[in-house]
Formats: structure tokens, sequence, C-alpha cells
């Protein structure tokens, strides 16, 4: 049982290029979301999902895509990226009962953009 | 969304009780306070949860006011290993669920 997986950890790219932050989690939750945390301040919500073919805004959605297609995935699209998206990505699952249960949080993804 | 304030910074030394509060004037009805520890490099981590009243877990303690418009995390005697960050979030299970950090408490333990 992995829990939550993201890959890649480290990722540089150039303003413009494009790329996809992948998440997986082996727990069956419903619930996925992606949060970047900046030096300093705390995690601030992009996108979630509350299931496979559901995804919403968060507070700062823009210059990101999410798909969710299937229960385990939930990857994350920069299209266009830019220095302003220099940060470290978290994603995250919970269960979806009446209760609201803990996320469960990957080792995060840091990106550099140049 | 229910807005969250903490203190940014707290300061304390080894063995000490350390209460952390967070104020959440527009708590709803089905929203529930839970607290999570993250440190440097990894993702954060659930520590408690709560709905009113108090919850205690092998942990930390989480005392909440009858109005819930604040709660309080409280770490008995606290060791240099709970150095972190820690995140208040209040949120509910009804319908989408866009679950919402505070910036969090910054918490250094001296020795």
């Amino acid at each position: 049982n992995a829990g939550v997986t993201q890959t890649p950890k480290f990722q540089v790219l150039k303003t413009g290029q494009s790329m996809t932050l992948q998440c997986a989690q082996d727990m069956n939750h419903e619930y996925m979301s992606w949060y970047r945390q900046d030096p300093g301040m705390g995690l601030r919500l992009i996108h979630y999902s509350v299931g496979a073919g559901i995804t919403d805004q968060g507070e700062v959605p823009n210059g990101y895509n999410v798909s969710r297609s299937t229960t385990e995935d939930f990857p994350l699209r920069l299209l266009s990226a830019a220095p302003s998206q220099t940060s470290v990505y978290f994603c995250a699952s919970s269960s979806g009962t009446g209760v609201l249960l803990p996320l469960h949080f990957g080792n995060g993804t840091r990106l550099t953009v140049t | 969304l229910a807005k969250t304030t903490q203190p940014i910074s707290m300061d304390s030394y080894e063995g000490q009780e350390v209460n952390i509060t967070c104020s959440h004037n527009n708590i709803a009805t089905n929203d529930y306070i839970t607290w999570y520890q993250q440190f440097p490099s990894q993702g954060p981590r659930f520590i408690i949860q709560g709905y009113k009243t108090k919850v205690t877990n092998e942990v930390a303690s989480l005392f909440i006011p009858a109005d819930r418009k604040s709660s309080t995390l409280s770490l008995p005697r606290v060791s240099l290993s709970d150095t972190a960050v820690y995140y208040c979030l209040v949120g509910s299970d009804t319908g989408r669920r866009a679950l919402t950090f505070g910036s969090g408490t910054r918490l250094q333990v001296q020795p």
C-alpha cells in the first residue's frame, strides 16, 4: 500500500514549456486535490475532484488543468509554464463519507520555472 | 468557505505544553476542524479532528468552545521533533469539498 505517489520529485522547466505532474493513490479514495506551497506560505488549493469524471476549481486554478478519468489518478497539467508557477506541489486524497476524513498527502513535486 | 486565522509563529522549550489557537468565525454547521503537521520537504500529516468540546488522542488534544468560532490545539510536553508548521483546516463532507488551508503556525521548540 503506497498511499499517494507523486512523480517526478523535482522538475526544471523553461518558460512556455508544458508538463504534467502525476499523482496516483491506491486507497480507492474518491476525493483528490492539488495544492501549491510557496516559500513561507501555506497551502493553496489549485483544483480538486470528488470522483472520477468530476473536477472543480480551487483558490488558484489559473494556468493549470486537471482531469480525473480514473479513481486512482489525478494529473495536473501546466500548459505554458511561467516563473510564477515555481513552487512545491502537493497532491492529497481522502475517502468520501459523511464525516470529513483526513487528507493523505504525497511528498510533493518541487518545480522550478526559469 | 470558512476562513481560518492562526498566529504566524510560536516558540517553546522542550517539556512545555504548547497551545495553538485557530480562529474560524464563519464556521458552518456541518464543518469539522482538523489539524495537520508539516515537516520540511514533506506533505502535511493528520494530527487530530473534532466537531465540538474536546477530543484527545495519543499525540494531542483539541479544544473547541460551544460557539465553535475558534479551536485550540494542545501539544503536551513538546520535544525538539515537534518543531514543524501546524495547520488548522475547517471543512465538511457535504457537497463538493474545497478544503482550504490557512497559512499555518510555525512552532520552534528549543532545547
